[in-house]
């Protein structure tokens, strides 16, 4: 099993709609857990966190389920300039050094 | 933006040829990492730096080697190039341990890089 997946789409999406990504990892005793958003030809950058009690950034909420090991993400209301690819990033905490990324989701938003 | 910087943004090279790409950061962060992106694939981390001459292996360590002389310089040498090496790099900053909550990843604007 990879350590974290994702859903690769794409997603196409109109404006104004609601769009909801999932994203699963397999090492239970994952700590932190984010989400970046990458344009094409461009580096990733840190979209929010995700935080247990869930959290909200504007028309971006969250989710984590530790239970299940899986994180989400939802935008509402999507905009043209929300298309771009969602990676899903999980620290796996004392001990070890890195993050890993999940191969991300591509989102297009059509007018 | 953070203040990352990295050169090339783009190279083409012959395999066999050693190719040295550099990251200079300006923020003044402990740490700073080399990261490879393929088509098919999540980032993947070929070294890291915690401190002047401290570097260690990611998971893609194999025919490349980093150096770090100065806090804000860190460089990762292709010692001879191959066509497998083809691909878009990124120097990634980050003040702590990666991931530790209110610490963030910062990434430079990548290196694109040809063997042929």
């Amino acid at each position: 099993r990879k350590e974290v997946e994702q859903d690769p789409g794409p997603f196409n999406v109109p404006e104004g709609a609601t769009v909801a990504f999932n994203c699963t990892y397999s090492n239970s005793a994952s700590q932190s857990f984010f989400w970046y958003r990458q344009d094409c030809r461009k580096e990733p950058k840190l979209l929010m966190s995700v935080y247990s009690s869930g959290n909200e950034d504007g028309r971006f909420t969250a989710q984590l389920n530790r239970a299940s090991q899986y994180i989400s993400l939802l935008i509402r209301d999507s905009k043209l300039s929300d298309s771009a690819t969602y990676l899903c990033v999980v620290y796996s905490g004392a001990g070890s050094y890195q993050l890993t990324f999940g191969k991300g989701t591509k989102l297009s938003v059509i007018p | 933006d953070a203040g990352i910087t990295q050169s090339p943004r783009h190279k083409v090279t012959e395999t066999g040829t050693p190719v040295t790409l550099r990251c200079h950061q300006t923020e003044n962060h402990r740490y700073m990492y080399w990261y490879r992106q393929d088509p098919g694939h999540g980032l993947r981390l070929i070294h890291y730096s915690y401190g002047v001459k401290d570097t260690d292996k990611g998971e893609v360590s194999d025919g490349y080697s980093v150096s770090r002389s100065k806090t804000e310089d860190f460089l990762l040498t292709l010692e001879s190039a191959t066509s497998s090496q083809t691909s878009v790099y990124f120097c990634a900053i980050s003040e702590s341990r990666k991931g530790v909550s209110g610490n963030t990843i910062y990434f430079g604007e990548g290196s694109w890089l040809t063997v042929v």
